[in-house]
């Protein structure tokens, strides 16, 4: 059973313009939300995080947007660049374990 | 911000005999360390949760026997891969969550395991 859900395993935008990456979960007692970028071969990296007590919550170029009662999240990068490119991976906490989701490869193309 | 190392980077070893990663929280003191693999195409996959001095949570189908963990302190917890089989090949990751617990947790670089 997923509990986390990225159902877009791969999203290509061009550079400059919006990438939006989408997210569902289905545990209601999920209380903190987090995206995590990867590059191949290497360990995950936090960009940003959003509590269930938020809707939005914004940082530079990243923001990430909560709808609880749909349970939905979704992280926009804008303007996207060509660095952006890797995968991004949902994740979600209700105790001290986090669960992710599959990921989405985003490529950015100049 | 807080750095997470795990060493090695990259592993090659024979089939039958045993590898350990380490997983080291480089400015910060976590209590709670958790041990990730990754298979090509799939998300991570939590194998365990350690926690200092007492034994690691292992997830439902990963061999306690086979995947040994220790976190002998606030800083370090290790991986070893006993009796490694081409099949145990893959990307193993390692997050530390800081004792002032934000949710956020910060992830290693992984390790490459490679079984020949």
């Amino acid at each position: 059973d997923q509990q986390v859900k990225q159902n877009s395993p791969s999203l290509s935008v061009q550079e400059g313009r919006i990438s939006i990456l989408n997210c569902d979960y289905t545990n209601s007692m999920f209380d903190y939300f987090l995206w995590y970028k990867k590059y191949p071969a290497e360990g995950p990296t936090f960009l940003i995080s959003i509590s269930s007590i938020k809707d939005k919550n914004e940082d530079g170029r990243f923001t990430v947007f909560l709808n609880k009662s749909a349970k939905h999240l979704s992280l926009h990068i804008v303007p996207s660049q060509p660095g952006d490119s890797a995968v991004y991976f949902c994740a979600a906490s209700g105790s001290e374990k986090l669960v992710f989701g599959k990921g989405t490869k985003l490529t950015v193309n100049p | 911000g807080a750095v997470v190392s795990q060493h090695p980077s990259w592993v090659i070893c024979k089939s039958g005999t045993s590898v350990k990663i380490e997983c080291r929280s480089l400015d910060f003191q976590a209590t709670t360390m958790f041990w990730y693999r990754q298979f090509p195409k799939q998300s991570l996959m939590l194998m365990a949760t350690s926690n200092e001095g007492s034994k690691a949570t292992y997830e439902q189908g990963v061999e306690k026997d086979k995947f040994l963990i220790n976190h002998a302190s606030l800083t370090l917890s290790t991986l070893t891969v006993t009796s490694a089989h081409p099949e145990d090949s893959s990307f193993y990751i390692c997050s530390a969550r800081p004792l002032r617990n934000t949710g956020e947790l910060f992830f290693g670089e992984g390790s490459r395991l490679t079984v020949l």
